[in-house]
Formats: C-alpha cells, sequence, structure tokens
C-alpha cells in the first residue's frame, strides 16, 4: 500500500527554533512536495523536488529551506520559526504520470 | 487572475441531491486536472482525475473544457458521506518539475 509518512502529527514550537519537518515516502516517486494550508488560503506549494538534490520554490518558500539527499526523503526547514508559520504542513510525493499522494499532515504551532 | 479558482462555498444540500461545482484554471498550458477529496482535519486524496473526453465513477462525472479553461464535479444521488472539501488540481508542465497546484476547495455539506 502506497505510504507517506511525515514524522510528526502536532509540533509546538518556539519563535526564533530552527525546525525540521520529515517526510519520507515508499514509492520510488521522483517527485515531492511541501504545502501549507490555511483556513481560507487552501493549499499553497512551499518547495518541490523533481530529483535527489533538485529543488525548486514554490509559491510561498520565504522563511523556509529544504533537503532532499536521497529519492525517499524530503525535509522543510524551517530556519527560524515564526508565530505566522503556524500552519497545517502536508508533505506530498508523485510519480511521473501518477497522483499526488499526501501525508497525514503536521500541525505546527509556533508560541 | 489566480490560478485555480473555485467557489469556496459552502454548498449544503439534502441527501439524494444533485451539485455541482465548478472550477476555473487560468495557464492554457495545463495538462492534468484533477478532483482531490478532504475530510475534516485529513490529508486530500485522490477523488479523480479528469480527462478531456470527460469521465464518470459511479455518482461522480467529471468534465473538463479546454477552451473555456473550466472543469466540472458532478456529484448525483448525494450522500452523508459526501460531505467533505473538494478540491480542484491542476498540474502545470512548463514549470520546472511538475507541480500540483490546488484552488482553495469548495465545501459540501450534505444532511438528512
Amino acid at each position: 500500500d502506497v505510504k507517506v509518512t511525515q514524522s510528526s502529527r502536532y509540533l509546538v514550537k518556539r519563535t526564533g527554533e530552527k525546525v525540521f519537518l520529515e517526510c519520507v515516502q515508499d514509492m520510488d516517486h521522483e517527485n515531492m512536495f511541501w504545502y501549507r494550508q490555511d483556513p481560507g488560503l487552501g493549499l499553497r506549494l512551499i518547495y518541490f523536488s523533481y530529483d535527489v538534490k533538485m529543488k525548486e520554490k514554490g509559491d510561498i518558500p520565504e522563511g523556509y529551506s529544504v533537503s532532499r539527499e536521497k529519492k525517499e526523503r524530503f525535509s522543510l526547514i524551517l530556519e527560524s520559526a515564526s508565530t505566522n508559520q503556524t500552519s497545517m504542513y502536508l508533505c506530498a510525493s508523485r510519480g511521473l504520470i501518477t497522483e499526488a499522494f499526501f501525508g497525514q499532515g503536521t500541525r505546527l504551532t509556533v508560541v | 487572475r489566480k490560478e485555480v479558482e473555485q467557489d469556496p462555498g459552502p454548498f449544503n444540500v439534502p441527501e439524494g441531491a444533485t451539485v455541482a461545482f465548478n472550477c476555473t484554471y487560468s495557464n492554457s498550458a495545463s495538462q492534468s486536472f484533477f478532483w482531490y477529496r478532504q475530510d475534516c482535519r485529513k490529508e486530500p486524496k485522490l477523488l479523480m482525475s479528469v480527462y478531456s473526453s470527460g469521465n464518470e465513477d459511479g455518482r461522480f462525472t467529471a468534465q473538463l473544457n479546454r477552451a473555456s479553461q473550466y472543469i466540472s464535479l458532478l456529484i448525483r444521488d448525494s450522500k452523508l458521506s459526501d460531505s467533505a472539501t473538494y478540491l480542484c488540481v491542476v498540474n502545470n508542465l512548463n514549470q520546472a518539475g511538475t507541480a500540483l497546484i490546488f484552488g482553495k476547495g469548495t465545501t459540501l455539506s450534505v444532511s438528512s
């Protein structure tokens, strides 16, 4: 069965902390994505990666960075967490022509 | 103009009703189209892909009009379990990689 796993369901971090969100997929997919979802704003693309060590900015990359050292793992990094980064973060992966599969989401609260 | 636009709703319908959702997209080079469903506090999941000729899956029918850059989803004989948010999704292959762009979603509430 297809699986995208995010490392945490819920996280609470302090302002200024460096935060790592991890995502692992077991489908050998080339493409991986990080979105954030906020009420009234829908899913917004932060970054995506189409190959190991390759990354592209999405619509809202400011304040975030990513890392893809292995094909199955795509990490989202908040360099210095701020309260406006409180959100639901969703990781997804997709093959060249397949649908996208999502992880269960990480609800991050920055206090 | 936003890349993918949907009527946010909410659509409140009784069981058995037929309901239609519309979606427009701005990039004429968009290649692939999908409808996803998202239940409250859950991740989005694929409901159906949308093909140029239109396609049907049980009570669900999806249509694509490339000339008008318009996608629709029709749900017949609504069930309580259809209550969810429906996301229109577009794949733009002219960007680096193959990013999926999501609409903000249309909320459906089916009542007995």
